[in-house]
């Protein structure tokens, strides 16, 4: 049982560049969300899904996409990098039957935009 | 505007002693909160939470403390270990939404 697991850990992009995260959870989970952390500013929620084939926005959406075709992965795409994705990114998961607020998140991803 | 505030962003204790975290909300609806914790290169990982009908809840040495017409909540550490060294992370939801979360603390347990 690997939990949710990201892929990439670490990824160096130029300005321009484009790139997809790839989120997988072996639990089972309804629903899964997109993170970005910067410091001092806690985690901020970028997109979610509540089931397979389902996609919202969150908090900070822009210059993001996800998709949701298989329940265990979740996607983020970043079309054209900014300097300002920046970030860490982490995906989390929870589960309908429990508590929606209790996710579990992967060990995230490290993006740097040149 | 940050509906979560954290406004320490570390605090250092020795080990054995309490730690007191702290965070601060403005949104009136948040009827659910939470604390996580994270250690360098990984995920957050849920701790504790509290609904709003409750002013504590305590699970082992770690203790919630809500306080609804302050809208504080601080979360109490007793006693601190070393293991215990990591970012706390202050989280509050309404109605089952979507998590909004604080900016973090970082808390060093001195040995």
């Amino acid at each position: 049982n690997a939990g949710v697991t990201q892929t990439p850990k670490f990824r160096v992009l130029k300005t321009g560049q484009s790139m997809t995260l790839l989120c997988a959870q072996d639990m089972n989970h309804e629903y899964m969300y997109w993170y970005r952390q910067d410091p001092g500013m806690g985690l901020r929620l970028i997109h979610y899904s509540v089931g397979e084939g389902t996609t919202a926005k969150g908090e900070v959406p822009d210059g993001y996409n996800v998709s949701r075709l298989k329940k265990q992965n979740f996607l983020l795409g970043l079309e054209s990098a900014a300097p300002s994705q920046t970030s860490v990114y982490f995906c989390a998961s929870s589960s309908r039957q429990g508590h929606l607020w209790e996710q579990y998140f992967g060990p995230g991803t490290r993006l740097t935009v040149t | 505007d940050q509906q979560v505030k954290q406004n320490s962003p570390s605090l250092s204790v020795q080990e054995g002693r309490i730690s007191i975290l702290n965070c601060d909300y403005t949104n009136s609806m948040f009827d659910y909160f939470l604390w996580y914790k994270k250690y360098p290169a990984e995920g957050p990982t849920f701790l504790i939470s509290i609904s709003s009908i409750k002013d504590k809840n305590e699970d082992g040495r770690f203790t919630v403390f809500l306080n609804k017409s302050a809208k504080h909540l601080s979360l109490h550490i007793v006693p601190s270990q070393p293991g215990d060294s990591a970012v706390y992370f202050c989280a509050a939801s309404s109605a089952g939404n979507m998590l909004t979360f604080g900016g973090g603390t970082r808390l060093m347990v001195k040995p």
